[in-house]
């Protein structure tokens, strides 16, 4: 059974620091891996679509890394802000039956001003 | 836009009532997902379904019941065997292989 572990489960940096959060799974056998955004009380935001055949994603201030073999995904944010303060969460859709996604849980990230 | 859409917002259930949770989707995705998410436990799978008048189980899908007439809609009923309601219901998207796209969720309540 796929298991998906995010560490640290909290993070709390100065304003500019770079953000680094990281992503493990157990089993290589994936289609992609999703990193996401949560704000207190909201739905998830897409942040970045790694597929499996691909190394890693960017999208303005994040970069997002997959280490397939080693089981591993890093999401980088440069410069945080306190806007970025949120929970952010990996999800690694697997090849068994139904095509499920399987989410880690979570690293709550507090940037301070 | 293209989207998910979740109503209500908020719900509140009494003891031994069945509630049902709204999930409309305007983006032609063929699988539809409700996950539950309690603080400290991250998401769980409740529901799945890949096609029309197709679904699955989950992880924890005792207590729950949906149905999939049509494919822009997935309603999630919670019924009275579910002992431990109270959670954020979160409803989701996906076509083949591609990332999921998640709605605003419902917050139930039982009161």
């Amino acid at each position: 059974k796929q298991e998906v572990t995010q560490i640290p489960a909290a993070l709390s940096v100065p304003e500019g620091e770079n953000l680094v959060l990281n992503c493990s799974f157990t089993d290589s056998a994936i289609y992609n891996l999703q990193w996401f955004r949560q704000d207190p009380g909201k739905g998830l935001t897409s942040l970045l679509l790694i597929q499996s055949s691909q190394r890693e994603q960017t999208s303005g201030r994040l970069n997002a890394s997959l280490d397939k073999s080693s089981g591993r995904s890093t999401l980088y944010i440069a410069a945080s802000q306190p806007g970025d303060s949120a929970t952010y969460l990996c999800a690694v859709r697997v090849k068994a039956a139904g095509n499920k996604l399987t989410f880690g849980g979570g690293t709550r990230v507090l940037v301070k001003p | 836009d293209g989207g998910i859409t979740q109503s209500p917002k908020y719900l509140f259930r009494k003891e031994g009532q069945n509630v049902t949770l709204s999930c409309e989707q305007n983006l032609n995705h063929d699988a539809m997902y409700w996950y539950r998410q309690d603080p400290g436990q991250g998401l769980r799978l409740i529901y799945y379904s890949q096609i029309v008048n197709d679904f699955q189980k989950g992880d924890i899908a005792e207590g729950y019941s949906v149905s999939r007439e049509k494919k822009e809609s997935f309603p999630l009923t919670v019924t009275s065997a579910q002992k431990n309601p109270t959670a954020f219901y979160l409803c989701a998207s996906s076509i083949s292989r591609d990332g999921y796209t998640f709605g605003s969720g419902t917050r139930l309540t039982v009161v």
